[in-house]
């Protein structure tokens, strides 16, 4: 069964600094997911990364994959305060069940 | 494109009641899976509906059943509600013969008292 691991599970940044957000899965993973969750709201699709080396920038969140070291990240640069939600990694095989990590809550601060 | 459907959006169930969750998928798409997820936890895998059958079906017991109807929609099922299923529950669309990426609904907040 694959194993999603994410880091940190909280993080608390003050607006426009950088960040990053660590995911790491225990075997090969055909698809890596990330997703935004606001409370009591659905998962909104950030990126898809389906290939090693595969980078992904929308706006102000850039995520990268390294399937050799089964490591996804995603990155925030100069933070502002709508970024403030709850971030999921989640890999699957393709067709089949997602595996999410237990999500990072991100609170930016003015 | 309506996107992905769910139905109700909010429940409100007595322990040992029985519930029915809904789900329409996106147009196009052929696969519903169904998650749970618990308040400040990840989503967790129920199972998975192709071709009007379960496909897969993740770490739940048979509490949980579930249908899909020719027209792709799908159904979950609970039956002898604990108060430990009150969750979100997600329904997750996609297409296995085009090989598509997952699209999640609403959701459905249930609660059980």
């Amino acid at each position: 069964e694959l194993k999603v691991e994410q880091n940190p599970l909280f993080l608390s940044m003050q607006e426009g600094k950088n960040y990053t957000i660590y995911c790491n899965y225990s075997t090969t993973s055909d698809r890596l997911y990330w997703y935004r969750q606001d409370p009591g709201k659905s998962l909104e699709s950030l990126f898809v990364l389906l290939s090693n080396g595969a980078v992904k920038q929308e706006g102000r969140l850039m995520a990268s994959l390294d399937t050799k070291a089964r490591l996804s990240t995603l990155h925030i640069t100069a933070a502002v305060h709508d970024l403030s939600a709850t971030y999921f990694c989640a890999g699957s095989y393709t067709g089949n069940q997602f595996y999410f990590g237990t999500g990072t809550s991100l609170t930016v601060i003015p | 494109d309506a996107g992905v459907t769910q139905s109700p959006t909010h429940l409100i169930k007595t322990r040992g009641q029985q519930v029915t969750l809904r789900c329409s998928p996106k147009s196009g798409h052929d696969t519903v899976s169904w998650y749970q997820q618990a308040l400040g936890q990840g989503p967790q895998f129920i199972f998975q509906y192709y071709e009007e059958e379960e496909r897969q079906r993740g770490n739940f017991p048979d509490r949980f059943s579930g249908h899909q109807f020719p027209n792709y929609s799908s159904e979950l099922n609970v039956n002898a509600l604990w108060l430990g299923d009150s969750a979100l529950y997600l329904c997750a669309s996609s297409s296995l013969r085009g090989n598509t990426e997952a699209f999640f609904g609403q959701g459905t907040r249930l609660t059980v008292v």
